[in-house]
């Protein structure tokens, strides 16, 4: 089915560790982002990429990096593993920047627990 | 700069309507989409409102008021399948295309 693949989708790290979460989508999209989503709040932004080339942080980019490797394809990197990085990780993608007005297309999640 | 409020929960029966709202502070505003989240799933979009007025998608309608700054998402004819979490995401211009979604409104249908 088309859409939006994660790898992992469950992961534990130890403090220190570092590790790459793969995304790729494979609807031609022209956008692709990373956010996070903690236990009852809501999706923050952590990097996106408006077009291949092309990365910008988001509101909680500390910790992180990442890279449009081709139009297909957006990895998020954490260097350094902290605790504070416990979280759900989600890919999405969008024809066009913003999402309109065909919305964002998800990623099942990565589960991502620092001991 | 952005601001953005939704009710934290909401709880209505099956069968019932049940009003989302949301309003919105964006510089340079230029629509508002909404999503569902079910537990432990991937968010999931619903609708977009470019233009003031309603928009129509089978039970779920949405809203937009640009001079209110402010939107609702309208669930009819409530089924179980519907609790969810609700996300409103404003766009504004020259964000460089990037949403940035509230807290959500986790939305409870009881029997």
């Amino acid at each position: 089915n088309a859409g939006v693949t994660q790898t992992p989708k469950f992961q534990v790290l130890k403090t220190g560790q570092s590790m790459t979460l793969q995304c790729a989508q494979d609807m031609n999209h022209n956008s692709m982002y990373w956010y996070r989503q903690d236990p009852g709040m809501g999706l923050r932004l952590i990097y996106y990429s408006a077009s291949e080339g092309t990365t910008d942080k988001g509101e909680v980019p500390n910790g992180y990096n990442v890279s449009r490797l081709n139009k297909r394809e957006f990895s998020l990197r954490l260097e350094s593993a902290a605790p504070s990085q416990t979280s759900v990780y989600f890919c999405a993608s969008s024809e066009d920047a913003g999402g309109i007005p065909y919305g964002y297309t998800f990623g099942s999640g990565t589960r991502l627990t620092v001991v | 700069g952005q601001s953005l409020e939704q009710p934290s929960e909401v709880t209505a029966v099956e069968g019932a309507i049940v009003q989302i709202n949301c309003t919105y502070q964006t510089s340079g505003f230029y629509g508002l989409s909404w999503y569902q989240q079910h537990d432990g799933g991937a968010p999931t979009f619903l609708s977009y409102n470019g233009l003031d007025g309603l928009e129509e998608t089978g039970r779920f309608s949405s809203f937009l008021s640009r001079s209110d700054s402010y939107g609702y998402l309208l669930l009819q004819e409530l089924q179980m399948k519907d609790s969810a979490s609700y996300f409103c995401a404003p766009r504004g211009r020259g964000q460089g295309g990037k949403l940035i979604f509230g807290q959500g409104t986790e939305l409870s249908v009881k029997p």
